[in-house]
């Protein structure tokens, strides 16, 4: 069975640093891969995906993410963080042409960005 | 257009008690979650159904917890008995076909059972 591993539970940086947020998953299968985040009070939203091609993957508000098949991880980044990136993040995979394959989350980087 | 909405959004029941949490879906997804997120847990997989095929019931954490999903639509997770470590809060999310696209989650459900 599938499974996802964040290793850093909370971030703290400061504007304008730059940003990487660690996601390892378990599977030796092919898989797709995503990022949600989950701004304060608000419901959590896709940041980006990860189905196939370009392993380097853009998504929202500048954030991107590599896929490297190799270390079975998918890093998050973002070049020059905002105090408005202040959230949780949540890394999941999905095994793909599984028949009935469910979509597992990690447990969530908490990123607190000091204005 | 209509996103998925959860019903109650707050619920606060005494220990013992049975509880019923409903997931309204958005038109058309086949693929339907329910995940608990506990503080400092993380997101917690609940139960999957896709379509017409049995659901995946694997992430129950007890048989005290059931789901079914009426009509391929609407979804109620029941509780029975509750206990004060099933406080937390219980997103719905739905997608389109297998489950491997985007999910849309609904506002959740804080349950607090005294």
């Amino acid at each position: 069975a599938q499974s996802v591993s964040q290793h850093n539970h909370h971030v703290i940086l400061s504007e304008a640093a730059s940003l990487e947020l660690g996601c390892n998953y378990s599977y030796g299968g092919t898989v797709n891969l995503f990022w949600y985040v989950q701004y304060p009070g608000q419901h959590l939203q896709l940041l980006l995906k990860y189905f196939s091609g370009d392993p380097l993957v853009k998504g929202i508000k500048g954030f991107e993410a590599e896929f490297i098949k190799s270390k079975f991880s998918f890093n998050l980044r973002k070049p020059s963080v905002q105090w408005s990136d202040t959230a949780e993040y949540f890394c999941a995979v999905n095994a793909r042409y599984s028949s009935a394959s469910k979509i597992i989350f990690g447990s969530g980087t908490r990123l607190s960005i000091r204005p | 257009g209509a996103g998925v909405s959860q019903s109650p959004s707050n619920k606060v029941t005494e220990k013992g008690k049975d509880v019923e949490l409903r997931c309204d879906p958005i038109s058309g997804h086949t693929a339907l979650y329910w995940y608990r997120q506990s503080l400092g847990q993380g997101l917690e997989f609940l139960i999957y159904f896709q379509g017409n095929s049995a659901p995946d019931k694997s992430g129950l954490p007890s048989d005290r917890f059931s789901a079914e999903r009426t009509g391929g639509s609407v979804s109620t997770l029941t509780i029975q008995r509750t206990q004060q470590e099933d406080s937390a809060v219980y997103l719905c999310a739905s997608s389109t076909d297998r489950g491997y696209n985007e999910q849309f989650f609904g506002p959740g459900t804080r349950l607090t059972v005294l």
